[in-house]
């Protein structure tokens, strides 16, 4: 089984500063890695992905991942955030041979401050 | 593509009324999946199909859910006997095999 843990529930940041939000994970089998976004009231977006190759992932909206094998992370980062970005931000992880479903974390509220 | 769609938005009900939601999955996705959210949970899986057939469901579905997606394209979701404990956001989402999952907007039960 895997799980997926975000450390920090809420993190507030001023507009312009750079913000990461941590990711860390737990399997036995390789995984793929994604992040979602989630506004008020709406379903889940997807940002970026990590499936093989490069460990440094880039995403919409600006955003990037590091894949981190022998820490078992996948940290989202961002430059620069914007008071648009705003909004729930959810890790996952989804075995690489299975039906693919995905074991979310419990979600990361970034809120952007002027 | 016109996006994964879910009906309704919104529902509440009183506790031990059936419901039944529906999600209509982007058109050429083969595999759509079902997920539960609570206040302050990322989502939880539930169960999903690829076409027409149910291949994983979740220990969360408890006897009293049942989906269907009769015909390999929409799926519905029914809840007999709804209890306060089945208050949440029902997500669906859809994919193309196991390619990016792609997630509707949800329906927000409230069972008072």
């Amino acid at each position: 089984a895997q799980s997926v843990t975000q450390l920090d529930s809420q993190v507030p940041v001023f507009e312009e500063a750079p913000v990461e939000l941590r990711c860390n994970y737990s399997s036995s089998v390789s995984v793929y890695l994604f992040w979602y976004v989630q506004y008020p009231n709406q379903g889940l977006q997807l940002l970026l992905k990590y499936l093989s190759g490069s460990t440094l992932v880039k995403g919409i909206n600006g955003f990037e991942a590091e894949f981190n094998k022998s820490q078992t992370s996948f940290h989202l980062r961002k430059p620069s955030v914007h008071i648009s970005d705003t909004a729930e931000y959810f890790c996952a992880v989804s075995m690489t041979g299975g039906g693919n479903k995905l074991t979310f974390g419990t979600g990361t509220q970034l809120k952007v401050e002027l | 593509d016109t996006g994964v769609s879910q009906n309704p938005r919104h529902k509440i009900t009183k506790r031990g009324q059936n419901v039944t939601f529906r999600c209509d999955p982007i058109s050429e996705h083969n595999r759509l999946y079902w997920y539960r959210q609570t206040l302050g949970q990322g989502p939880e899986f539930l169960t999903y199909f690829q076409n027409e057939a149910q291949l994983e469901k979740s220990r969360l579905l408890s006897d009293r859910f049942s989906a269907e997606r009769p015909k390999g394209s929409f799926s519905t979701l029914e809840i007999q006997r709804t209890e306060q404990g089945d208050s949440a956001m029902y997500l669906c989402a859809s994919s193309f095999a196991v390619d990016t999952q792609y997630f509707g907007p949800g329906t927000r039960l409230t069972v008072l």
